[in-house]
């Protein structure tokens, strides 16, 4: 079984660019191909930023920007705004298709 | 634009069994290509994947979680085509949450029912 490791917390001051990481552990080589992120709002439903590693779904700002590099997947917040306060959580499908969760980060805007 | 909603009990005794049903607006969850999940959040917690029926055409595949494969159970509605339910067995406090229904296509899970709170008392 794999897990996905994120950082408790990231903050950053607005107008900056910050970087949150997923990072995979375990034997499911294969099962880091699909990853996708989150935001959520305190007691409001997750909202999809990108999918497929990289894509945005319409609508989204280019300031969400996602990448994946071997083990570890990011998600780049550019131009940092007060509204961008939330938690964020990565995803990925496993080889066994299931799907499994980040424990999520939390973002603050200085 | 599909839409989805949970309904169920917001109480459940301990050692009883959770039933959530969870309906879909503007669209049937067979003969798509889309996953349909229940997903569920406790409180202060991360998001916690329960399992999902995935559709190719109109044969549907389900998964779960390793840790609630023993007490968990996802199917469609054998009636209505726009529903599929949740039932979780032997619930305990550590199963209080927000349990949610989404559709997904593999890790992206795009569309979200609002949550409905379950405790455990």
């Amino acid at each position: 079984q794999s897990l996905l490791t994120q950082p408790a917390s990231v903050s950053g001051s607005p107008g900056q660019s910050i970087t949150i990481s997923c990072t995979r552990a375990g034997n499911d080589v294969d099962g880091f191909k699909y990853v996708a992120w989150y935001q959520q709002y305190p007691g409001k439903v997750p909202k999809l930023l990108s999918f497929d590693v990289s894509h945005r779904p319409s609508g989204l700002p280019n300031r969400f920007s996602a990448s994946k590099s071997g083990n570890t997947a990011s998600l780049t917040i550019s131009g940092l705004q007060p509204d961008d306060e939330a938690n964020y959580f990565c995803s990925s499908y496993t080889t066994f298709n299931t799907v499994l969760f980040g424990g999520g980060t939390q973002v603050t805007v200085l | 634009q599909v839409q989805l909603q949970e309904s169920g009990p917001g109480v459940v005794r301990p050692s009883q069994t959770l039933s959530l049903t969870c309906r879909v607006s503007g669209g049937a969850i067979s003969g798509t290509s889309f996953s349909w999940n229940w997903i569920r959040q406790s409180p202060g917690k991360g998001l916690e994947w329960l399992g999902h029926i995935a559709y190719t055409g109109t044969t549907g595949t389900t998964s779960y979680s390793p840790a609630l494969k023993s007490r968990l159970n996802i199917s469609p509605d054998v009636y209505y085509n726009d529903r599929f339910s949740l039932t979780l067995k032997s619930m305990s406090d550590a199963d209080t949450a927000v349990y949610y229904c989404a559709r997904g296509e593999l890790a992206a899970i795009g569309v979200w029912g609002q949550g409905i709170p379950v405790s455990v008392s």
